[in-house]
């Protein structure tokens, strides 16, 4: 149990273009949704928090113009690069948790991001 | 400052050995020690959490400790097979529910 997915796994998209990322909770209902983005050899960086059905918290630094989140339902969660550039290439992770109060986050398998 | 500190970055160990990796966390209020393991390309999957009044807990072959009070962790690997080179993250989480992720260690398991 516990399985959350994301699609795509990979996408290659052209600078000034946007790509829509999604993350699904397959077998729970997920109150809170987490993005990460994580660059080569470095840790999972906290992008932002999303609670379904109200507006996401993003951490410090994070553009929410640019880095779009919905979090329409308890099993859904999308994050939308818009105009994408190279420096936003990188390998994007959600995670969600399993109900309110549980210490566990459930993460995604990921999505790279190359933008050329 | 929050942040998590992981030792050895790499480490490369022959198949059937036993490994231990170690971590040191800064971060306050403190709530509980995750450890992690990373395939490349692959999200984290969860090993161990234990609760800052826990001091070991135990996974399979994977065995974590935590010490509180010197605010250090460590996650031992007994008989190690190939399919255990990864990263291995440890993960402090403070009582707000924040996240802080150390960089990880990159075990490589050879026959």
């Amino acid at each position: 149990g516990a399985v959350v997915s994301q699609h795509p796994s990979w996408v290659i998209c052209k600078s000034g273009t946007s790509v829509k990322i999604e993350c699904r909770s397959l077998d729970f209902q997920a109150t809170t949704m987490f993005w990460y983005r994580q660059f080569p050899k470095q840790s999972l960086m906290l992008m932002a928090t999303s609670n379904e059905g109200s507006k996401a918290t993003y951490e410090q630094g994070v553009e929410k113009d640019k880095f779009l989140i919905n979090h329409a339902s308890l099993t859904l969660s999308t994050l939308t690069v818009t105009s994408a550039h190279p420096e936003d290439s990188s390998f994007y992770i959600c995670s969600a948790i399993n109900g309110q109060g549980s210490y566990e986050q459930y993460f995604g398998p990921g999505t790279r991001l190359t933008v050329t | 400052k929050n942040q998590v500190e992981q030792s050895p970055q790499s480490l490369i160990i022959l198949e059937r050995k036993n490994c231990t990796l170690q971590c040191n966390y800064t971060v306050s209020p403190f709530s509980n020690l995750r450890w992690y393991k990373q395939d490349t390309g692959r999200g984290p999957v969860s090993l161990t959490i234990m609760t800052f009044s826990e001091n070991t807990k135990s996974n399979g072959r994977y065995t974590a400790t935590l010490d509180a009070d010197t605010k250090q962790s460590s996650l031992h690997i007994t008989a190690s097979q190939l399919s255990d080179s990864a990263s291995y993250i440890c993960v402090a989480g403070g009582s707000q529910g924040n996240l802080i992720f150390g960089k990880g260690t990159k075990l490589s398991v050879k026959p």
